[in-house]
């Protein structure tokens, strides 16, 4: 069975500190892993992916994860945070291979607020 | 651009009432999804599409669910009879082979 947690529900920060959102997840095989965004009034958006291939993911806006299967961990980072990266964020797990269905399974999103 | 287009984007209906979502990709697409997301809470999935027929379905989805993709082009979710639980934000996403599913803008639906 796949699960994931993402450990914090808000998450505040500074603007121009470093951002660090966690995320474990649970699961029998090698997942797909993602982070979504979900700014507020809009729809999701696709941060990054993690698909076996380097465990160290760049996404967009200067966001990262690194897989560590080790520590069943796809933590969120970004160095220095901007005043537009305020939004709920996503840590989404899907098992692979991929079949003719594709469900995933979805973190409960961590809201990062950045203060001025 | 969204790669995926909802309309409306915000639908206010009486309960009982029946609503349609439309749901717009941009190129042709294998699989397509409808999720929701209810105000504060986690995302759910809803419901799978694939060469025109639904995959898979949770247990959220209904009898007064239903989806169709009438025209080859829409891809559209109807909820029969609305009730005041229906409210949330309902997303549509396709999907090609072993890529991420892209979402839409989302419909927000408010029952009242």
């Amino acid at each position: 069975a796949q699960s994931v947690t993402q450990l914090d529900s808000h998450v505040s920060v500074s603007e121009g500190t470093p951002v660090l959102l966690r995320c474990n997840y649970s699961s029998s095989y090698s997942p797909s892993l993602f982070w979504y965004v979900q700014h507020p009034n809009k729809g999701l958006q696709l941060l990054l992916k993690y698909t076996s291939a380097a465990t160290l993911v760049k996404g967009i806006n200067g966001f990262e994860a690194e897989f560590k299967k080790s520590e069943t961990s796809f933590h969120l980072t970004k160095p220095s945070a901007h005043m537009s990266d305020a939004a709920e964020y996503f840590c989404v797990v899907s098992p692979p291979p991929r079949d003719s269905n594709y469900q995933l399974i979805w973190g409960a999103g961590t809201k990062l607020i950045i203060k001025p | 651009e969204p790669e995926v287009t909802q309309t409306p984007s915000h639908q206010v209906t009486q309960m009982g009432q029946e609503v349609i979502l439309r749901c717009v990709p941009i190129s042709n697409h294998l699989y397509f999804y409808w999720y929701r997301q209810i105000l504060g809470q986690k995302v759910e999935f809803l419901v799978s599409f694939y060469n025109n027929e639904i995959s898979e379905k949770s247990e959220i989805f209904d009898d007064q669910f239903s989806v169709e993709r009438p025209d080859g082009s829409n891809f559209t979710l109807k909820i029969r009879s609305t009730k005041l639980e229906d409210s949330a934000m309902y997303f549509c996403a396709r999907q090609d082979s072993n890529s991420p599913l892209h979402f839409g803008n989302g419909t927000r639906l408010t029952v009242t």
